[in-house]
């Protein structure tokens, strides 16, 4: 069974940094994109970043750009995220792309984990 | 960049009625990039259209998704009460994806 497990959210200050993990489990990890999707308090969801299985390369959305970073080990998706703005605020969910490649839809995703940046 | 706007914002149907929602594409997209997703409140989103018109594993056929081109929908025959929800429609295309805004599903 797929299980994919977010952790390290929390309260940060703007300006301060912040490590997302997703343990992931069920299936072949390496083989698979992954995403980062974010969610802020009553909003629609936001697609923040992918990285391809495999070949491992990644995309960002505008909004994170230059601020984010994802990467993987073999059993592990992370976002390190820096310079957070209030903005930033939002449910961070990890999920797992049906695909090696970024065109793929989202078919499993973990329950997330709350980032809140504030002063 | 494709901007995907969603319609209505908020729609009030009653148990056994029909749901047609509406998700409209800023540039014309391919039918094999575009996925809708329900969402209860305080859970994940869970997949339940791919490629426009396939139900992922596990989903009643009530739900039913169609659409080509710019213009995309999502019908749900017979709402239940389960059905009471968030929606989203997703292009998951070549980088950036995008969500729609959401079509909320409440109870008349």
């Amino acid at each position: 069974e797929v299980q994919l497990l977010e952790s390290g959210g929390g309260l940060v200050q703007p300006g301060g940094s912040l490590r997302l993990s997703c343990a992931a489990s069920g299936f072949p990890f390496r083989s698979y994109a992954m995403g980062w999707v974010r969610q802020a308090p009553d909003k629609g969801l936001e697609w923040v970043s992918t990285i391809r299985g495999l070949e491992g390369s990644a995309d960002y959305a505008d909004s994170v750009k230059g601020r984010f970073t994802i990467y993987r080990d073999s059993s592990n998706l992370y976002l390190q995220m820096n310079s957070l703005m209030a903005e930033d605020t939002a449910v961070y969910y990890c999920a797992k792309h049906y695909g090696a490649n970024s065109d793929w839809y989202f078919d499993r995703w973990g329950r997330g984990t709350l980032v809140t940046v504030s002063s | 960049e494709v901007v995907l706007t969603q319609s209505p914002g908020t729609l009030s149907l009653s148990p056994g009625e029909r749901g047609t929602l509406s998700c409209r594409a800023s540039q014309r997209v391919s039918t094999h990039y575009l996925a809708w997703y329900q969402q209860k409140p305080g859970q994940a989103p869970r997949l339940l259209i791919y490629a426009a018109s396939s139900r992922a594993t596990g989903i009643p056929d009530r739900f039913s998704g169609s659409g080509s081109g710019t213009d995309f929908t999502l019908t749900i025959n017979g709402l239940e009460p389960n059905d009471f929800a968030v929606y989203y429609c997703q292009h998951y295309g070549p980088s950036p994806q995008a969500f729609g805004r959401g079509t909320k599903v409440e109870v008349k």
